[in-house]
């Protein structure tokens, strides 16, 4: 069965701690790797979606890469203003849906 | 202000009861989607549209029903409310099937 699975399920970092996070799967024929950011009550805010192996995108102060099997989203330097729960999610070329992992809350300590 | 709209933002229904969780969006989006989030589950699909006039079955659809009669609405209806579907609910939309989705706020449900 397809899976995605992230980790850790929390995090707690000091300011200026850099850390990164990770999401691995399990689907064949990988169509898009999407990330995207939550805060407490509202929807998720797209961030980045990679398509093969090798690819990065950066955005401030984080960084999303792809290989085959997992994606890692580095935060360099974070600040308070990062803490969020960060959800990644897969598109398969066969299927029209995305499957989210359960998310990992970030906490960012000043 | 371009973006997608829920209502309601809150609701709690007696089990047994209809609901109908409205969506709306502004941006001309051809796809739109319906998800729950349960807390250590992250968010499964419910129903999919890939444009209007047309409708898909997600991960979870039992219980639920959509249409899509145009382009901006994409309501979801459960017909007879249980607690199991307690959740917050988002509606989404991309501007095709494969491209990233935009969310809404939310909508909380409570079914007691």
């Amino acid at each position: 069965e397809d899976q995605v699975t992230q980790s850790p399920e929390a995090l707690r970092l000091q300011e200026g701690e850099s850390s990164s996070l990770n999401c691995s799967y399990t689907v064949s024929g990988l169509r898009g790797l999407f990330w995207y950011r939550q805060d407490p009550g509202k929807g998720p805010e797209f961030l980045f979606t990679l398509y093969s192996a090798g690819e990065e995108k950066e955005k401030e102060r984080l960084k999303a890469t792809l290989t085959k099997k997992e994606s890692f989203l580095h935060i360099t330097a974070p600040k308070p203003e990062d803490s969020a729960t960060y959800l990644c999610a897969v598109q398969e070329g066969r299927r029209n849906d995305m499957r989210f992992g359960a998310g990992t809350r970030l906490t960012v300590k000043p | 202000i371009a973006g997608i709209t829920q209502a309601p933002t809150s609701q709690i229904l007696a089990a047994g009861r209809r609901m109908t969780l409205r969506c709306t969006q502004d941006m001309r989006h051809n796809a739109m989607y319906w998800y729950r989030q349960d807390l250590g589950l992250g968010l499964r699909l419910i129903h999919y549209s890939n444009t209007a006039g047309t409708t898909g079955k997600g991960e979870v659809p039992d219980g639920y029903s959509v249409s899509r009669a145009n382009t901006d609405d994409f309501p979801l209806t459960l017909a007879s409310a249980v607690p199991s579907q307690t959740s917050v609910y988002f509606c989404a939309s991309s501007t095709g099937s494969w491209n990233e989705q935009f969310f809404g706020p939310g909508t909380r449900l409570t079914v007691l």
